[in-house]
């Protein structure tokens, strides 16, 4: 079966870069996401990825993709407030469909 | 250009109730998603309708049903509420195509089940 696996939460102070990883389990999927979900809102698609790239630049966002370990990863450079927030990784599995993983809480302190 | 949009915000129901939620999707999409997000953790997708027929199933149980109508909009249906049915459930439409299809998610609904 699929399983997306991300870690929980992480602390960064405003300025430094973040980095949230992830580990997927289907190496069928043809696309990898980053969703945010601020405090009771639904979820905005921050960047994406196509299977067959490593790499994936836009503007404050890195993606970076290893297929051969299944690890994805977002880079969020110059971090503010604003960013604080959840982040979750996704696979497409078919059908349009998405399998989450739980959620990295990002905390930023000023 | 409206968003997703998804109604009521908010409700509570007793166990063994019925309840019905709501979405209107994003204006030019014809593909409808629901996704059951429990609390502290991701979502989970609930099932898929495009042009009005279910394309996709995850693994609920058959008492989560749902529908679609020509103007695309969906309700999902929950009978039988049990107390593990209290969650945020989301909604998201897009435009099925064969390329990567972006998901635009609504609010959510949160339910809450006494």
């Amino acid at each position: 079966g699929e399983d997306v696996e991300q870690s929980l939460f992480l602390s960064v102070r405003e300025g430094d870069s973040s980095v949230i990883n992830c580990t997927y389990t289907d190496s069928s999927s043809t696309y990898l996401y980053w969703y945010k979900q601020e405090p009771g809102a639904g979820l905005q698609l921050l960047t994406y990825i196509f299977s067959n790239m490593d790499m994936k630049q836009d503007q404050r966002l890195t993606v970076l993709l290893n297929k051969k370990d299944k690890h994805l990863s977002l880079r969020i450079a110059d971090t503010q407030t604003g960013d604080s927030a959840i982040y979750f990784c996704a696979e497409d599995s078919g059908y349009s469909t998405l399998t989450f993983g739980k959620g990295t809480m990002l905390l930023v302190s000023p | 250009e409206t968003g997703v949009t998804q109604s009521p915000t908010h409700l509570i129901k007793t166990r063994g109730q019925q309840v019905t939620l709501r979405c209107s999707s994003q204006s030019g999409h014809n593909t409808v998603s629901w996704y059951q997000q429990a609390l502290g953790q991701g979502p989970q997708f609930i099932f898929q309708y495009y042009r009005e027929e279910e394309n996709g199933r995850g693994n609920f149980p058959p008492r989560f049903s749902g529908l679609q109508f020509p103007n695309y909009s969906s309700e999902l249906n929950v009978n039988a509420l049990e107390l593990d049915d209290s969650a945020l459930y989301l909604c998201a439409s897009s435009l099925y195509t064969s390329v990567m299809d972006e998901q635009f998610f609504g609010p959510g609904t949160r339910l809450t089940v006494l």
